[in-house]
């Protein structure tokens, strides 16, 4: 059975970086998408960005310039970074794991990314941006 | 970049009886790329549905999804408390975006 457990730090400073992490078990890490979401309180759900196992990384483009994820493979972890933050940041965010389906263009193109869902999540960590 | 609409806001059931739930999408989308969720406030959202129609592990029957093009479907058969909850639809173009909820609540 997989698990993402989550943990960092729950108030942070405004202009400050937000920095979690989420610890996989149970199941390989490899061969799939590696994802944070957020919810700020009482509103929907934002997608943040993702990385694959192989260290490739995709973000929102309204978070981009202030985001990185990265990975570690030796501990099954993957983490993420978000800077200059303002009281709009504070939220409860999740890591998940991506699931993919993909279609074969042609012998001569990559295959192209056809679905990405969400199938295992962690218990979420509320950040609060506060002096 | 897609936006999902979904409607109602908020749909006022009782237990037993039927519920569905509509995602429209600004442009047509594929039914590979829509995605249905579950989430009970205060915890992580589950996976209901991929692929527009296709139920997730442990997924009970009552729980189908239809549609195609801008307009999707989540129906809920023979309401049970546990279905409660905010629902939330999610389609992944060149990258992720989610409708805003319907929360169905105890009429």
């Amino acid at each position: 059975q997989v698990q993402l457990k989550q943990w960092g730090a729950g108030l942070v400073k405004p202009s400050e970086t937000l920095s979690l992490t989420c610890g996989v078990y149970g199941e390989s890490f490899s061969g799939y998408s590696w994802t944070w979401i957020r919810q700020p309180p009482g509103k929907g759900l934002e997608w943040i960005g993702e990385i694959s196992h192989s260290g490739s990384t995709n973000y929102s483009p309204s978070l981009k310039s202030r985001v990185t994820i990265s990975i570690d493979t030796s501990k099954t972890q993957f983490s993420l970074h978000l800077s200059s933050l303002t009281a709009a940041d504070t939220a409860l965010y999740f890591c998940a794991r991506g699931r993919e389906s993909y279609t074969i263009l042609s012998a001569f193109k990559p295959p192209r990314r056809e679905s990405l869902h969400f199938d295992y999540w962690g218990q979420g960590i509320l950040v609060t941006v506060s002096s | 970049e897609i936006v999902l609409t979904q409607s109602p806001g908020t749909l006022s059931l009782s237990p037993g009886e039927g519920a569905t739930l509509s995602c429209r999408a600004s442009q047509s989308v594929g039914r590979t790329s829509l995605v249905w969720y579950q989430q009970v406030p205060g915890q992580a959202p589950r996976l209901l549905l991929y692929g527009a129609s296709n139920r997730a592990t442990d997924i009970p029957d009552r729980f189908s999804g239809g549609g195609s093009g801008t307009d999707f479907t989540l129906s809920i058969s023979r309401l049970e408390p546990e279905d409660f909850a905010v629902y939330y639809c999610q389609h992944y173009g060149t990258s992720v975006t989610f409708g805003q909820g319907t929360r169905l609540e105890i009429k």
